[in-house]
């Protein structure tokens, strides 16, 4: 079926830097896309979204890229924290209902 | 604490017995969703209710699994006859009814099948 996935893994970082975090999805009709992360041992935590009219959007340190043409979604997370150390899922929705397809995480370490 | 609120954290039984996980969802959030989350994976989707009616299961929902919602507040979802497959993380979430709207996930159940 249609899916969501991560082209990294595991990124690591050093503190100060920035980050930037890729997700492809494959399924063409999803028009809503999130990120999502997740510390250890607690339920996935929002962070910012994008619908498909937009290209860019933009939030607290964090922002939200979106590229239709290679259905590519990236997260740069600017000025990075020990306290961005997380997993970070990309999830999409295709229609009404607010269903998720997740992907399968990368996990950032922040380096002191 | 105005989040979504599961219960229990944490759940460790024996092969072939019944467990049953609460979710108490943000008040006035109408949609409810049940997600299945194993270790190194993004969260599965297993069902959602609008109100108190059940709109969508997947097929990762065998008939073990029943999902209830009956005053479209809490809900409850049961696994009869537990395998060792079973053992994940059941994540539950809402959002309000219109489209594209957030959803806040609660810290999930661990279920561990022994």
């Amino acid at each position: 079926g249609e899916s969501v996935g991560l082209h990294l893994p595991t990124l690591s970082v050093q503190e100060g830097d920035n980050s930037i975090i890729n997700c492809a999805y494959s399924n063409s009709a999803s028009d809503y896309f999130i990120w999502y992360k997740q510390e250890s041992g607690k339920g996935p935590q929002f962070i910012i979204d994008i619908r498909s009219n937009m290209d860019k959007r933009q939030g607290q340190r964090v922002t939200v890229l979106l590229n239709k043409t290679v259905k590519h979604l990236s997260l740069q997370i600017a000025a990075t924290q020990p306290g961005d150390s997380a997993v970070y899922f990309c999830a999409e929705n295709e229609a009404a209902g607010n269903k998720l397809t997740f992907g399968g995480g990368t996990r950032v370490l922040v380096k002191p | 604490d105005t989040g979504v609120s599961q219960d229990p954290r944490h759940k460790i039984t024996k092969r072939g017995q019944n467990v049953t996980f609460r979710c108490d969802p943000i008040s006035e959030h109408n949609r409810l969703y049940w997600y299945r989350q194993t270790l190194g994976q993004g969260p599965e989707f297993l069902t959602y209710f609008q109100n108190e009616a059940q709109l969508e299961k997947s097929r990762l929902l065998s008939d073990r699994f029943s999902a209830e919602r009956p005053k479209g507040s809490f809900s409850t979802l049961e696994i009869q006859r537990t395998e060792q497959g079973d053992s994940a993380m059941y994540l539950c979430a809402s959002s309000r009814t219109s489209d594209r709207s957030e959803a806040f996930f609660g810290q999930g159940t661990r279920l561990t099948v022994v």
